[in-house]
């Protein structure tokens, strides 16, 4: 089972739809989670981090269930720039970094 | 702005070729940087963990013999990719670790290099 799990997708979308990412993990001692997002070709750019609290940055927001080792993105008023994998990341000890296989988004005029 | 650089962007070259690709940090000192591979599709896989002054740290199914990492000071990593075959054609990925106190995130990425052999 790998540590870090999310659905492929794709998801496809309509502009101005709300979409909804989720995101398993089994290590409970990771410290944190982050989201981040990876265009086509190039690099993983953060995104946000999550909190138990949920955190909400503009249209995004995100939300982090340690009970049930759960994380989610939603993503609301869907632009096509919105248009990439979503990353799941666990945050290890020794500042290590575990990536789910992320979430790919199309959204679509 | 960028804190870390990443060189090449992109490299293509024959079968058997030794690669070397450079991490770099700029502005800051990084004790640790990360070496990642991602395969078309899939997620970034930790290759090995770039200790400044000591060995690497390789994740298991990772031949440290093919892939050279060097540390040799606080801001430059460097991945040798040796003997290369089509099947090491991949994108990969340095990350560096800034001091939580610096930063909103534990790692920060390089541009990537995008290996192709042919």
């Amino acid at each position: 089972r790998k540590e870090v799990e999310q659905d492929p997708g794709p998801f496809n979308v309509p502009e101005g739809a709300t979409v909804a990412f989720n995101c398993t993990y089994s290590n409970s001692a990771s410290q944190s989670f982050f989201w981040y997002r990876q265009d086509c070709r190039k690099e993983p750019k953060l995104l946000m981090s999550v909190y138990s609290s949920g955190n909400e940055d503009g249209r995004f927001t995100a939300q982090l269930n340690r009970a049930s080792q759960y994380i989610s993105l939603l993503i609301r008023d869907s632009k096509l720039s919105d248009s990439a994998t979503y990353l799941c990341v666990a945050h290890n000890a020794g500042n290590m970094l575990t990536f789910g296989g992320g979430t790919r988004l199309m959204v679509k005029p | 702005g960028a804190v870390v650089s990443q060189h090449p962007s992109w490299v293509i070259c024959k079968s058997g070729t030794s690669v070397k690709i450079e991490c770099r940090s700029l502005d800051f000192q990084a004790t640790t940087m990360f070496w990642y591979r991602q395969f078309p599709k899939q997620s970034l896989m930790l290759m090995a963990t770039s200790n400044e002054g000591s060995k690497a740290t390789y994740e298991q199914g990772v031949e440290k013999d093919k892939f050279l990492i060097n540390h040799a000071s606080l801001t430059l990593s460097t991945l040798t990719v040796t003997s290369a075959h089509p099947e090491d054609s991949s994108f990969y990925i340095c990350s560096a670790s800034l001091p939580q106190l610096f930063s909103n995130q534990p790692q920060h990425f390089g541009d990537g290099t995008r290996l192709s052999i042919l």
